[in-house]
């Protein structure tokens, strides 16, 4: 299995406050992506990276925002939470150079379940 | 834009039954296919890709899917399910720089 690890696992939080999701990767991949998954939509893209301070935004971007300051972790920042986040989230990684995010296949980590009350 | 449509959100199927699991593509000049799985409370993982060349592509645990340019069909299938199969399939396609996926299919297994 790829070396992905998301922090945390659960998370519940109120409306309002700002939530961080951390992704970390140990295979040195550039590409790094987050998704969310709701039922009845599948994954859909929120941001992703192909490397330090090279971030873009997803089809589904507002009300996130990314930062990557080493390669090896990828953070998602909800500035400010709303029930409509709640969502389980996954970090993907590829190993494609840039250009080749298309047809690299993605590394999913195990997801964090995030809950806004 | 729809880039991956999945024609059906569930399929029963009798165990050690045949399964086929669609999905339709938006048109492009280069065509990158992958089906996912997700089992219960799990990530995603990869069970095959199309990249070039054969259109017949063979996968993990038995599955297979057909790369049909002329329809823009990417259709997975297996001849004969197991319990275990019990999941939730996604078909993804490669565009611009990232991976966007359909909205997935449940695959329940009936005994």
């Amino acid at each position: 299995d790829a070396g992905i690890t998301q922090s945390p696992r659960h998370k519940v939080t109120e409306t309002g406050t700002p939530v961080t999701l951390r992704c970390h990767q140990t295979e040195n991949h550039r590409y790094m992506y987050w998704y969310r998954q709701d039922p009845g939509h599948g994954l859909r893209l929120i941001h992703y990276s192909y490397g330090v301070k090279d971030t873009d935004k997803g089809e589904v971007s507002d009300g996130y925002s990314v930062s990557r300051s080493k390669t090896e972790d990828f953070l998602l920042t909800l500035e400010s939470a709303t029930s409509s986040q709640t969502s389980v989230y996954f970090c993907a990684i590829s190993e494609g150079n840039r250009g080749q995010g298309r047809n690299s296949p993605l590394h999913f980590g195990n997801g964090t379940r995030l809950t806004v009350t | 834009a729809q880039s991956v449509t999945q024609l059906d959100s569930q399929v029963p199927v009798f165990e050690e039954a045949p399964v086929e699991l669609r999905c339709n593509y938006s048109s492009s000049v280069s065509v990158y296919l992958f089906w996912y799985v997700q089992y219960p409370n799990q990530g995603l993982q990869l069970l095959l890709k199309y990249l070039s060349g054969s259109t017949l592509v063979k996968g993990i645990n038995g599955f297979e899917a057909e790369f049909n340019k002329s329809q823009t069909s990417f259709h997975l299938r297996k001849p004969s399910v197991h319990i275990s199969d019990t999941a939730e399939y996604f078909c993804a396609v490669g565009r611009d720089d990232k991976i966007i996926f359909g909205k997935g299919t449940r695959l329940h297994i009936l005994p």
